[in-house]
């Protein structure tokens, strides 16, 4: 079975851009978590997505959007990029019911210049 | 507010010598607990998920406990290549995952 895959994984942007991430889950999970980490916060919640609708959110600014599709792939958005953004994004997939184990991609590595 | 800490934050092995990884939870509605494993630049590797205090769960050297305010991450007889940073996190009633800072163990040959 294929793992949660992440596009792209690298990625060089200037502070005032927008950038869009992809997130491709496990076949059959139909929930997908996206966090940011970095090494003074560590890993924290952004938000999480099922059917195509968001159920929770972290305490981000609205610079951060995402969006699930019907196929479950999933897609979040930062805009007007500030230097602090720059982080390890890392979406996580589970079938959606709670109490369930997330699994992880890779991550995209984003670095705001 | 949920609160997750993990001790200690670095811990240096050498090959063989046992060791403890400590994880204490404060939250509102604990749904379980997980612990994963990352190596550096990679994402975090699931290792085990406990659900009810008295539970245990075990994997090749490592073995995960938990208590109704803590879990442990037991690694016996370590190898250098159980180096990494071990990741406890709880799920909350709420569906999101609350992660501690991580332990960072290196273990020398």
């Amino acid at each position: 079975k294929a793992g949660v895959t992440q596009t792209p994984r690298y990625l060089i942007k200037t502070r005032g851009q927008q950038v869009t991430l992809s997130c491709s889950p496990i076949s059959g999970h139909r929930s997908v978590s996206w966090y940011q980490q970095t090494p003074g916060q560590g890993l924290q919640f952004l938000f999480e997505y099922f059917s195509e609708t968001q159920r929770n959110k972290g305490n981000f600014p609205g610079r951060f959007s995402g969006r699930q599709f019907s196929n479950s792939r999933s897609e979040m958005n930062v805009s007007t990029l500030e230097l602090g953004d720059s982080a390890l994004y890392l979406c996580a997939s589970s079938g959606g019911a709670g109490r369930e184990t997330q699994y992880f991609g890779p991550g995209t590595r984003l670095l705001v210049l | 507010e949920d609160q997750v800490t993990q001790s200690p934050e670095a811990l240096r092995l050498q090959e063989g010598e046992s060791s403890s990884l400590n994880c204490s939870y404060t939250v509102s509605g604990l749904r379980g607990l997980f612990w994963y494993r990352q190596d550096p630049g990679k994402g975090p590797e699931f290792l085990f998920t406990l659900y009810s205090a008295g539970e245990e769960k075990e994997k090749e050297r490592l073995k995960a406990t938990l208590t109704k305010k803590e879990s442990f991450l037991h690694i016996t007889a370590p190898k250098p290549e159980d180096s990494a940073t071990y990741l406890c996190a709880v799920h909350t009633n709420d569906y999101k995952l609350s992660f501690g800072a991580g332990t960072t163990v290196t273990v020398r040959a």
